[in-house]
């Protein structure tokens, strides 16, 4: 099956640094990548949608200057999460898609990032 | 828009005891069904997916739903509960040309 990555897959901040989440498809050529963002006990929450060498396009009230996402090969899209916040504490999870798979639209997760921002 | 619903967003059933976890949807084109679970501080696994086709399905660990299209469900189901089942599960559904949506999660306890 399609391996997704990611890395890291914990880490702990100070408020107003920058952290930046990198999400690899290891046996596949990943055609469109998507971040969530899934807060405790709760669903996973859509960010935005990477289509590589394109500009992510981002759900309505994602802040793209907060969370900035670049695709940039086939194999790897990294979200930064710039001058973070406690608030932006969560867990989040890319997904990805291509390569001959998911035709019928299934995405192949990574095994998730734990931020914590102090 | 697409909605889906999973109704009990907390489950528990004894070990040895059969697990229903119930997802209806919202489209009135039939879309595109997976299961997913999620153990503690990790990803999505897929479970099983119905796309087109036999409209019981069956996944992995035992698992298996079943498409009812008058319905609009997909309710998840296995025989006889584990200890590692323990899990939180999501329902999903893709149309064409459309997102991903989830549904808000069911935690299934299983109960020694």
């Amino acid at each position: 099956g399609a391996v997704v990555s990611q890395h890291p897959s914990w880490v702990i901040c100070k408020s107003g640094t920058s952290v930046k989440i990198e999400c690899r498809s290891l046996d596949f050529q990943a055609t469109t990548m998507f971040w969530y963002r899934q807060f405790p006990k709760q669903s996973l929450m859509l960010m935005a949608t990477s289509n590589e060498g394109s500009k992510a396009t981002y759900e309505q009230g994602v802040e793209k200057d907060k969370f900035l996402i670049n695709h940039a090969s086939l194999t790897l899209s990294t979200l930064t999460v710039t001058s973070a916040h406690p608030e932006d504490s969560s867990f989040y999870i890319c997904s990805a898609r291509g390569g001959g798979l998911g035709r019928e639209g299934e995405q192949f997760f990574g095994p998730g990032t734990r931020l914590t921002v102090l | 828009a697409q909605s889906v619903t999973q109704l009990g967003s907390h489950v528990s059933v004894s070990e040895g005891a059969l697990v229903l976890l119930r997802c209806n949807y919202s489209s009135s084109v039939p879309p595109y069904l997976f299961w997913y679970v999620q153990y503690p501080n990790q990803g999505l696994q897929l479970l099983l997916k119905y796309t087109t086709g036999a409209t019981l399905v069956k996944g992995i660990n035992g698992f298996e739903a079943e498409f009812k299209k008058s319905e609009t469900s997909f309710h998840l189901t296995k025989p006889s509960a584990h200890m590692s089942d323990a899990a939180e599960y999501f329902c999903a559904v893709f149309e064409t040309g459309n997102q991903f949506y989830f549904g808000t999660g069911t935690s299934l306890t299983v109960i020694p």
